[in-house]
């Protein structure tokens, strides 16, 4: 079973939609978690931290259920800029800071 | 500005030859990795640095090499023990402590054996 497991896509939306991405990690242990957004032929960049009460930024809605070991992602409103691919990052419970990312989804949005 | 700077973006290399890539930060961050990614693909971890002067392999380090002689560099060998070295290399740097932040990502080298 991989460590961090994603829908790989893609997710194909009109603008104005709201999405949702899911992940799920095998590591009940770990204890931070991310999204990264990568665009096609670029580098990943931190999107927002996910934290236990859940998280909004903007359009952007991150959870986490610790229980069931998953993490998801909701984009409201979808502009055509969000087309990407989004990778879920779980960090590896080994006392420093090394990370596990998932293979992403990737995002299509249309007008 | 504080960042993250790999050099060159795209490089062309022979069959068997090594080759060297660079990464350098500003950021005063401890940590250094490096990944691969292949199209369609994740990132995997090749090697990672703690601390100057000490390196450990990732999940995919037959092939590389690496050093962290200055805390700023860490620069990834291709060797050509690597059986199929084109790929998308990313360098990233982070702090020590735990769990709390993600990585900075340079902007990555695109290389090509030809």
């Amino acid at each position: 079973r991989k460590e961090v497991e994603q829908d790989p896509g893609p997710f194909n939306v009109p603008e104005g939609a709201t999405v949702a991405f899911n992940c799920t990690y095998s590591n009940s242990a770990s204890q931070s978690f991310f999204w990264y957004r990568q665009d096609c032929r670029k580098e990943p960049k931190l999107l927002m931290s996910v934290y236990s009460s859940g998280n909004e930024d903007g359009r952007f809605t991150a959870q986490l259920n610790r229980a069931s070991q998953y993490i998801s992602l909701l984009i409201r409103d979808s502009k055509l800029s969000d087309s990407a691919t989004y990778l879920c990052v779980v960090n590896f419970a080994g006392g420093y800071n090394k990370l596990i990312f998932g293979a992403g989804t990737r995002l299509a949005v249309h007008p | 500005d504080g960042g993250i700077t790999q050099s060159p973006k795209y490089l062309f290399r022979k069959e068997g030859q090594n080759v060297t890539l660079s990464c350098e930060q500003n950021l005063n961050h401890d940590a250094m990795y490096w990944y691969r990614q292949d199209p369609g693909q994740g990132l995997r971890l090749i090697y990672y640095s703690q601390i100057v002067n000490d390196f450990q392999k990732g999940d995919i380090a037959e092939g590389y090499s690496v050093s962290r002689e200055k805390k700023e560099s860490f620069p990834l060998t291709v060797t050509s023990a690597q059986k199929n070295p084109t790929a998308f290399y990313l360098c990233a740097s982070s702090t020590l402590r735990t769990g709390s932040y993600g990585y900075t990502f340079g902007s990555g080298t695109r290389l090509t054996i030809v």
